[in-house]
């Protein structure tokens, strides 16, 4: 099974301040379509998750132009370039490149300083 | 607007059962993959099962595989997922998602299944 490990787990960050999040592969994550399937997902406190990001660095429908997403292989990274307050609670990156089993990393705790 | 409302967790013994619904609105359900996601209580996203467009194809993660079964009806717009022999680690919020590569839309809130003595 692929394992995605994320960086940090926890990330207190000031207000209109960049923040990023690396997410690294146990193994390429390099689609014989020549795609890569690696998501990121927004959890806000008591609400369901909401994805931010495909394939790598494609954004959602509504999803804010300050998140941004990057990476190549094994190692993506998740930025947002000047955070908010609605922007607090976790991350989760997710591959769906090497499947059966759909994976997430562990989660990047946001907070607000 | 995608809606994906959950319905039928609840608290069972272990070794006991449940079924879980997933009624999908503001899409056509026949065009996408699904898929079953829990949250174990402060813990991460885990995917559990999926299933193909036709019902045809279905996955499981290795913990519950002989245990838990995904399937679809199309035409009445739901998803289910039924749950036996549960164990104290299947305690978690049970999402439903509309696949994407994956499970991308979540579109509702989750349902909560404990299994406690």
């Amino acid at each position: 099974d692929v394992v995605l490990t994320q960086s940090p787990l926890s990330l207190p960050v000031t207000l209109g301040q960049p923040a990023s999040i690396s997410c690294r592969s146990s193994q390429s994550l390099v689609y014989r379509d020549g795609n890569t399937y690696l998501s990121w997902f927004q959890q806000r406190p008591g609400q369901s998750p909401r994805r931010l990001i495909y394939k790598v660095s494609n954004r959602d429908s509504g999803v804010p132009d300050r998140f941004s997403g990057s990476g190549s292989g094994t190692d993506f990274t998740l930025k947002i370039s000047r955070v908010e307050a609605e922007d607090a609670g976790v991350y989760y990156c997710m591959q769906g490149s090497h499947w059966p089993p759909w994976t997430f990393g562990q989660g990047t705790k946001v907070e607000i300083k | 607007e995608v809606q994906l409302v959950v319905s039928g967790g609840g608290s069972v013994q272990p070794g006991g059962s449940l079924s879980l619904s997933c009624t999908a609105s503001g899409f056509t359900l026949s065009h996408f993959w699904m898929s079953w996601v829990r949250q174990a209580p402060g813990a991460g996203l885990e995917w559990v099962a999926n299933i193909n467009n036709d019902g045809s194809e279905k996955h499981y993660v290795d913990s519950v595989k002989g245990r838990f079964s995904i399937s679809r009806d199309n035409a009445g717009n739901s998803l289910y997922l039924q749950m036996n022999n549960l164990r104290v680690a299947d305690t978690a919020v049970y999402y439903c998602a509309r696949d994407d590569w994956g499970p991308a839309v979540y579109g509702g809130q989750g349902t909560l299944v404990i299994v406690s003595s």
